[in-house]
């Protein structure tokens, strides 16, 4: 069974500042994948960033950054410079990736969620 | 294009109704999604679909009908809904491969009150 913890309800940050949104997961699969969804108040998910559980180094997408620390099992994001428009609903999720016999792969499991507000 | 289209964004039905949620995409995926988001709340899965056909139904009540004619389009037919229902559908897709765990596209939603 996969698990995603996200232990931050809330998140305050000003405008033109960095902000460190943090994911702890669990899983018994021996390879995964680790992603950022971004959920603004229209409700569309968007897609933003994207690590493999064997990647050597973390991800970058512009101004998204994944640490991931394979052995604390943790996949933070981190928003540099951070816009007004960054204010929205932040999901952390993982899916095992496909093997064969497997039929797990389709799910993804999504942590509880981060409301992130960026102030001017 | 990384698009994933729904209608209608709106959907107001009462309980005897019978509508029909539309998700549609042009990337080539093979596998396709629907979830149900209530409010503050992650999405929770539906069903999965790969290479049209069901792979995945989460225990889903039979009131809620999937279907996917071919490989771009997905439905999902409601029927009979409780007003516990009501929520933000959302349709996805992906490539489903075994070479990775592939993203998720998500589609804008559907807004669904059943009264």
């Amino acid at each position: 069974a996969q698990k995603i913890t996200q232990t931050q309800p809330g998140m305050f940050v000003q405008e033109k500042e960095a902000v460190t949104l943090d994911c702890t997961y669990d899983t018994s699969d021996p390879s995964y994948g680790l992603f950022w969804y971004k959920q603004p108040s229209s409700g569309e998910m968007i897609f933003l960033i994207y690590q493999g559980s064997y990647d050597q180094q973390n991800a970058t997408e512009g101004r998204y950054s994944l640490n991931f620390q394979k052995a604390r099992k943790s996949a933070n994001l981190v928003i540099s410079a951070s816009q007004l428009g960054d204010s929205a609903m932040y999901f952390c999720a993982m899916r095992a990736e496909p093997h064969a016999g497997g039929t797990s792969y389709g799910k993804l499991t999504f942590g509880q969620g981060t409301i992130l507000t960026v102030h001017p | 294009d990384t698009e994933v289209t729904q209608t209608p964004k709106h959907l107001v039905m009462g309980m005897t109704n019978k509508k029909s949620l539309k998700c549609e995409q042009h990337m080539g995926h093979r596998a396709m999604y629907w979830y149900k988001q209530k409010a503050k709340k992650p999405p929770e899965l539906m069903f999965v679909y790969s290479y049209e056909k069901l792979s995945i139904n989460e225990s889903v009540p039979s009131r809620f009908s999937p279907e996917c004619p071919n490989s771009s389009l997905l439905n999902l037919h409601l029927h009979a809904l409780q007003p516990e229902d009501s929520a933000l559908y959302l349709c996805a897709s992906s490539q489903d491969s075994s070479g990775r765990a592939y993203e998720q596209y998500f589609g804008p939603g559907t807004r669904l009150t059943v009264t």
